[in-house]
């Protein structure tokens, strides 16, 4: 069966940080994989999408990056954080046009 | 571009009573839809999906929601709630590369 695996739970993380988040797929080959990022209260805003290995669109013009090393595996980075990069992080995979969604990370800036 | 609406924030109701969460989007074409629900500290999982045919698509859990093109709708409906229902339900849109454009999320408290 097809799982995704994102860690850490959560994370506190200082300003000026640098900060690696992980989501792996297993079950498939050649997913299309998502970032998106959750503020308290709102929806979900997509920050990265990839459709294949290297390959990574931007949505949200910010400090944060992502890349693909692997076929399934998915990294969203940054070499500082700010305050404003806390939320909840969310990695997803389509599964016949809908996402299958990692179970998140909370990350805090202090 | 796309966009999606869930004009209630939060709704009440009583366990036992019927729900219906409300969802309007904007887009030029027949979009793919879905409905997800989160629970607390959690990742949204899949309720159910519209992408065409029958405009009455059924769901896990009891849900069912109904496609109104002439609306630009797509109501998400349970006809008795349970007490584990209460939760943020967000409802989307598809329609480019897979990307997805959620609603801000209508939360669901259910009284006993």
């Amino acid at each position: 069966s097809q799982t995704i695996h994102q860690w850490p739970a959560t994370l506190v993380q200082p300003v000026g940080s640098p900060l690696s988040l992980e989501c792996t797929v297993e079950g498939t080959s050649n997913p299309n994989l998502y970032w998106y990022r959750q503020a308290a209260g709102r929806g979900l805003q997509l920050l990265f999408y990839s459709v294949g290995i290297g390959q990574i669109s931007s949505e949200v013009p910010q400090n944060l990056s992502a890349s693909r090393p692997q076929d399934r595996q998915f990294i969203l980075s940054s070499k500082k954080l700010l305050l404003s990069d806390s939320g909840f992080y969310l990695c997803a995979w389509t599964v016949n046009g809908g996402y299958t969604f990692g179970s998140g990370t909370r990350l805090t800036v202090v | 571009a796309q966009s999606v609406t869930q004009p209630d924030i939060h709704i009440t109701v009583s366990e036992g009573a019927s729900l219906e969460l409300r969802c309007n989007y904007s887009y030029g074409a027949t979009p793919y839809l879905f409905w997800y629900v989160q629970s607390p500290g959690q990742g949204l999982q899949l309720l159910l999906k519209y992408f065409s045919g029958d405009t009455l698509v059924q769901g896990i859990k009891g849900f069912e929601a109904e496609f109104k093109r002439s609306q630009s709708s797509f109501n998400l409906r349970k006809p008795s709630v349970h007490w584990s229902d209460a939760a943020e339900y967000f409802c989307a849109v598809n329609v480019n590369a897979g990307k997805s454009t959620f609603g801000d999320g209508t939360t669901l408290t259910v009284k006993p």
